[in-house]
């Protein structure tokens, strides 16, 4: 079955420390995408990929980074510059520009930052 | 930062009420609008994707209806179940990607 991992489900780390989130599909979509939940908001997104080695800031990409360097691979660094990083983070892929087709959502990470 | 709004936040029925919950978007540039579902400790899940004013979708006791002149869509439960519990999303496609709502939280009681 086709899908889009996440892991770890659940992330603890020292403040200060950067840790990078890991998310992989096997769905063969171009497109990836890194958004943000906070209690009480929506989904906020990071950052965006539509193709490999390209990437763009979304609406909160301060204290983060992204590489791109395969279609399957899509990490997420944390770095000690995110002034809040305790959130939940959730994954997506999808294909680019197709308004028609929807998002295929990995189950999320909880980081904790102590 | 486009604003996409979801009400109420959250919902408690009683098992074969039906209820309705509203999405609200910018009317302007409009490329489609999406329904998810996402279950506790699930990943959420595509339930519909309207792009015409006017649309109206439906899977067995989901519905959902599009307006995209006055900015809104409504998703309507019919005799809700509690495995209908669930919180959902409603998301605006903006070309480049999608910009959620906060989601309504349904619970419904047996």
């Amino acid at each position: 079955d086709g899908g889009i991992t996440q892991s770890p489900k659940y992330l603890f780390r020292k403040e200060g420390q950067n840790v990078t989130l890991s998310c992989e599909q096997n769905l063969n979509h171009d497109a990836m995408y890194w958004y943000r939940q906070d209690p009480g908001q929506g989904l906020r997104l990071i950052y965006y990929s539509q193709i490999v080695n390209d990437f763009q800031k979304g609406d909160i990409a301060e204290g983060y980074s992204v590489s791109r360097e395969k279609k399957e691979s899509f990490p997420l660094t944390v770095t000690s510059a995110q002034k809040n990083p305790t959130a939940f983070y959730l994954c997506a892929s999808s294909i680019p520009y197709r308004v028609d087709y929807g998002y295929t959502f990995g189950s999320g990470t909880r980081l904790t930052v102590v | 930062i486009l604003n996409v709004e979801q009400s109420p936040q959250s919902l408690h029925v009683q098992e074969g009420d039906s209820t309705n919950f509203t999405c609200s978007f910018p009317s302007s540039n409009f490329y489609a609008l999406h329904w998810y579902r996402w279950e506790t400790a699930k990943s959420p899940k595509a339930l519909f994707v309207m792009t015409l004013n006017g649309d109206e979708k439906k899977k067995g006791r989901i519905s959902a209806t599009l307006n995209t002149k006055e900015g809104y869509s409504y998703l309507y439960i019919k005799g809700s179940q509690p495995e209908d519990s669930a919180t959902y999303l409603c998301a605006f496609y903006n070309n480049n990607d999608m910009r959620f709502g906060a989601g309504t939280r349904l619970t419904v009681k047996p």
